[in-house]
């Protein structure tokens, strides 16, 4: 239980285009889905929190017209890099937690998006 | 604000041995979890192991185990007869209880664990 998917895995686009990455819940209901940014050999940095129906709440730092994020459903959330720039690229990595896995306290990973901005 | 610290940035261990990794964290709260992921070469995180503060049992999945000091702020995850599948990126990671909202995970910096056949 509690598996997540991500789509794409991998994309590359051309710079001032824009990249939409979803993030699915496959087995349970996430009431809450977290969009992580991963630099080479370094650790996660959390972009944003969103709850299903509610704006997201981005970390200090995040431009929120550049990543947006939508949370319509307990299944889903995308994250829209808007007109991506070579600086963007980066691997994405989304998690979810709900309350009916971990006491929804644990946060299950997807396999994360390779971006490349050419 | 809850800070993370990983001290070990590179760990190595022979196949079959055991290996403990260190964590520690720093926090005012009296109520929190603690959660080890692992990320291997295909960078899906994967939880390795999570630990209540409030439980005094160390948290134990097979071949994994957990020694939680709470008055010292520490986590270590002890790996026992260590496999080649174990060599990953092992990130120690911190977070409030659920009624304090939707908490963010803390990260700390990660340690690298290679095994050796």
């Amino acid at each position: 239980g509690a598996v997540v998917s991500q789509h794409p895995s991998w994309v590359i686009c051309k710079s001032g285009t824009s990249v939409k990455i979803e993030c699915r819940s496959l087995d349970f209901q996430a009431t809450t889905m977290f969009w992580y940014r991963q630099f080479p050999k370094q650790s996660l940095m959390l972009m944003a929190t969103s709850n299903e129906g509610s704006k997201a709440t981005y970390e200090q730092g995040v431009e929120k017209d550049k990543f947006l994020i939508n949370h319509a459903s307990l299944t889903l959330s995308t994250l829209t890099v808007t007109s991506a720039h070579p600086e963007d690229s980066s691997f994405y990595i989304c998690s979810a937690s709900g309350t009916s896995v971990g006491g929804g306290e644990t946060q299950y990973f997807g396999p994360g998006t390779r971006l490349l901005v050419l | 604000a809850q800070t993370v610290t990983q001290s070990q940035p590179e760990m190595s261990v022979q196949e079959a041995e055991t290996v403990t990794l260190s964590c520690t964290y720093d926090t005012s709260e009296s109520d929190y979890y603690l959660f080890w992921y692992k990320q291997p070469p295909s960078r899906q995180m994967i939880l390795v192991i999570r630990q209540e503060a409030y439980k005094q049992q160390n948290a134990t999945e097979n071949r994994f185990s957990v020694n939680f000091q709470k008055a010292a702020k520490s986590f270590s995850l002890k790996i026992s007869d260590s496999q080649l599948g174990d060599a990953a990126m092992y990130f120690c990671a911190y977070r409030r209880p659920l009624n304090f909202g939707n908490e963010k995970l803390t990260f700390g910096t990660g340690t690298r664990l290679t095994i050796i056949p």
